[in-house]
């Protein structure tokens, strides 16, 4: 099944720094990758997502780019605020005519320093 | 627009109780359907997902089950609760036609005592 990696664990970042979270993902069918961003006590929230015919999307201050040679996904935030602080996952999945499951990363805390 | 509902958002079990944690979505048909659970800390593992009315796959062995009586219900249940089943528990649903991940509720967190 797919696997998918996701570094670093931990992440802090000086405000108005730019953030970059990196996954990689072993099925070179995936074709939908999400990422998530997940506050405390609150369930995860789709913020951006990237399909396999694209290299990169941007929305706003985050974007994410696809390597599909290399199998894999960055998010890319800049100008980091403080409400960015959260954990954030991506996620990968492949086409299965409406039986699609998302695997996921460990997740990235992010930590956005005043 | 859809909306999805998940209750309790918290609760506080004796080891040995039962329990039943309710999902339901509005708004679409035919949703598939799928409970997570996230350990303190941790990412988020998969434990049951649902493409229909009564269609349960479990992706996990464990102390929990899972059923689907409604098109837009999903339930998360076990007979006796475990001190290991602590966590948060996340249920989420997808739309059938065209897949763009899934949307999450807001979560139950569990403490078992």
């Amino acid at each position: 099944g797919e696997n998918v990696e996701q570094h670093p664990s931990t992440l802090s970042v000086q405000e108005g720094d730019s953030a970059v979270i990196k996954c990689t993902y072993s099925d070179s069918a995936s074709n939908y990758f999400p990422w998530y961003k997940q506050e405390l006590g609150k369930g995860p929230q789709l913020i951006i997502d990237i399909r396999s015919n694209v290299g990169e999307k941007k929305d706003q201050r985050i974007a994410v780019t696809l390597n599909k040679t290399a199998k894999h996904f960055s998010l890319h935030i800049t100008e980091t605020q403080p409400e960015d602080s959260a954990v954030y996952f991506c996620a990968a999945s492949i086409s299965n005519f409406g039986n699609e499951k998302l695997t996921f990363g460990t997740g990235t805390r992010l930590t956005i320093i005043p | 627009s859809q909306t999805i509902h998940q209750w309790p958002a918290t609760l506080v079990q004796p080891v040995g109780s039962p329990l039943s944690l309710e999902c339901t979505v509005e708004g679409t048909s035919n949703p598939n359907l799928y409970w997570y659970r996230q350990a303190a800390g941790r990412g988020l593992q998969l434990l049951f997902y649902s493409v229909g009315i009564g269609q349960i796959s479990s992706e996990v062995p464990q102390n929990l089950s899972a059923s689907r009586p409604q098109d837009r219900q999903f339930i998360l249940s076990s007979k006796k609760l475990l001190l290991s089943d602590s966590g948060f528990y996340l249920c989420a649903w997808a739309a059938t036609g065209g897949f763009y991940g899934y949307t999450f509720g807001s979560g139950t967190r569990l403490t078992v005592v």
